[in-house]
């Protein structure tokens, strides 16, 4: 069973750019959910989807959304961009039918100069 | 506002020995909870979990303990190999839905050999 799968891995922009990060689930689960990982703050929660619906959502600024399709995979956009946007991404998905426990991709390193 | 704190940023232990690690939570309504361990450039990977109607759970070298009086959970990796050498990260979710997890900023973990 592939795992979850996130693009691209690495990826350099520069302040007042935008960037879109893509996400695809393991196959079978409907839930995935967007983290961002910098140093000294741990996994801070962005969003969750569940059948292209957002179920819950952090305390990120609206320059950061995102989106899910039918298909489970998704994506996270992040607009006008700041250099304290410099993180990990990390998507992770579950079943979503109560299971709790998250299964995470390699994550996307954004630096932004 | 740290719902969930892992106040030693990095341990060091000897192979061969235990290793201790803590977690403290706020929120007493956290009902479910949750280690990772996370290697560089790869996503953080689930260890063991346990609910607060338990108080351990074991799991191979592997034990996680609560005391919920004192909203505090500790994983015990017994014996401690140099492979064990990641940081982990503790998380706490609720089980009535909010679809997230709330997580600790990590403990660098390091076994020397």
């Amino acid at each position: 069973k592939a795992g979850v799968t996130q693009t691209p891995r690495y990826l350099i922009k520069t302040r007042g750019q935008q960037v879109t990060l893509s996400c695809s689930p393991i196959s079978g689960h409907r839930s995935v959910s967007w983290y961002q990982q910098t140093p000294g703050q741990g996994l801070q929660f962005l969003f969750e989807y569940f059948s292209e619906t957002q179920r819950n959502k952090g305390n990120f600024p609206g320059r950061f959304s995102g989106r899910q399709f039918s298909n489970s995979r998704s994506e996270m956009n992040v607009s006008t961009l700041e250099l304290g946007d410099s993180a990990l991404y990390l998507c992770a998905s579950r079943t979503g039918s109560g299971a709790n426990v998250l299964t995470f991709g390699a994550g996307s390193r954004l630096t932004v100069l | 506002d740290q719902q969930v704190k892992q106040n030693s940023p990095s341990l060091s232990v000897q192979e061969g020995r235990i290793s201790i690690l803590n977690c403290d939570y706020t929120n007493s309504m956290f009902d479910y909870f949750l280690w990772y361990k996370k290697y560089p450039a790869e996503g953080p990977t689930f260890l063991i979990s346990i609910s607060s109607i338990k108080d351990k759970n074991e799991d191979g070298r592997f034990t996680v303990f609560l005391n919920k009086s004192a909203k505090h959970l500790s994983l015990h990796i017994v014996p401690s190999q140099p492979g064990d050498s990641a940081v982990y990260f503790c998380a706490a979710d609720f089980t009535s839905g909010t679809y997230k997890y709330i997580f600790g900023t990590g403990t660098r973990l390091k076994v020397l050999a």
